[in-house]
């Protein structure tokens, strides 16, 4: 049974038009992140929600934003794809204090961006 | 700035034979140290976790974990065709205690 879910799979879109990505998880984790990650390259963290307390990483380009509305569900808007955009962005969770630190990752969304 | 080094490869070894997996850390208080497995196109799938000095062995897979030399190593043994992926170092770095930092893999290809 898929416990961390993402959608959709591949996606295509426009330069310059915006587009949501959607992370669930049946784990009931508190933490949720959100990762980009290029061919060849390590994953790159772009946000994390300890519950509602948004993290956005210092370096993550304010052409993305994620929303949170409640604990299964997450989403990653980018509102103005370039090409740069184009990567795999995937959605992890953990389970929160005291647990142990081990991530589990969705599939990831593919986007390609024409 | 924190880093996870990794051989980028691609390492290669026979069928049945043991591969050997390699990746530094920067950071010496970190405290925990992850293996995941990355099929070409695919997420990332978590293999082994540890926290402790010393080997952790699960199957075929043993994770090894020197603080004092700041190295983490993954053995396979018995590598199989389907062992054939990129495999991911992350460690989680003192202080941090939601974030990974991960290195950017080794191509690992078992030659049937």
């Amino acid at each position: 049974d898929a416990m961390v879910i993402q959608n959709p799979r591949y996606q295509v879109t426009q330069f310059g038009k915006p587009v949501t990505l959607s992370c669930s998880q049946t784990l009931n984790h508190n933490v949720m992140y959100w990762y980009q990650q290029k061919s060849s390259q390590a994953p790159k963290l772009l946000f994390h929600y300890y519950d509602k307390d948004f993290n956005n990483e210092a370096d993550t380009p304010d052409n993305f934003q994620s929303r949170r509305p409640n604990t299964s569900f997450c989403f990653l808007d980018i509102r103005s794809p370039g090409l740069g955009d184009a990567a795999m962005y995937l959605c992890a969770t953990r389970a929160g204090q005291g647990a142990s630190y081990e991530q589990y990752f969705g599939p990831g969304t593919r986007l390609t961006v024409t | 700035q924190k880093e996870v080094e990794q051989n980028s490869g691609p390492l290669s070894v026979p069928e049945g034979a043991i591969a050997s997996l390699n990746c530094t850390y920067s950071d010496r208080g970190s405290q925990s140290f992850f293996w995941y497995r990355q099929y070409s196109g695919k997420s990332p799938e978590l293999i082994m976790s540890i926290y402790s000095n010393g080997d952790k062995e699960d199957g075929r897979f043993t994770a090894q974990l020197n603080k004092a030399s700041q190295y983490v190593s993954l053995l396979i043994r018995d590598s199989q065709p389907s062992d054939s992926a990129t495999y991911l170092c992350a460690a989680r770095y003192s202080g941090s205690a939601r974030q990974l930092t991960f290195g950017s893999g080794t191509q690992l290809t078992v030659l049937p």
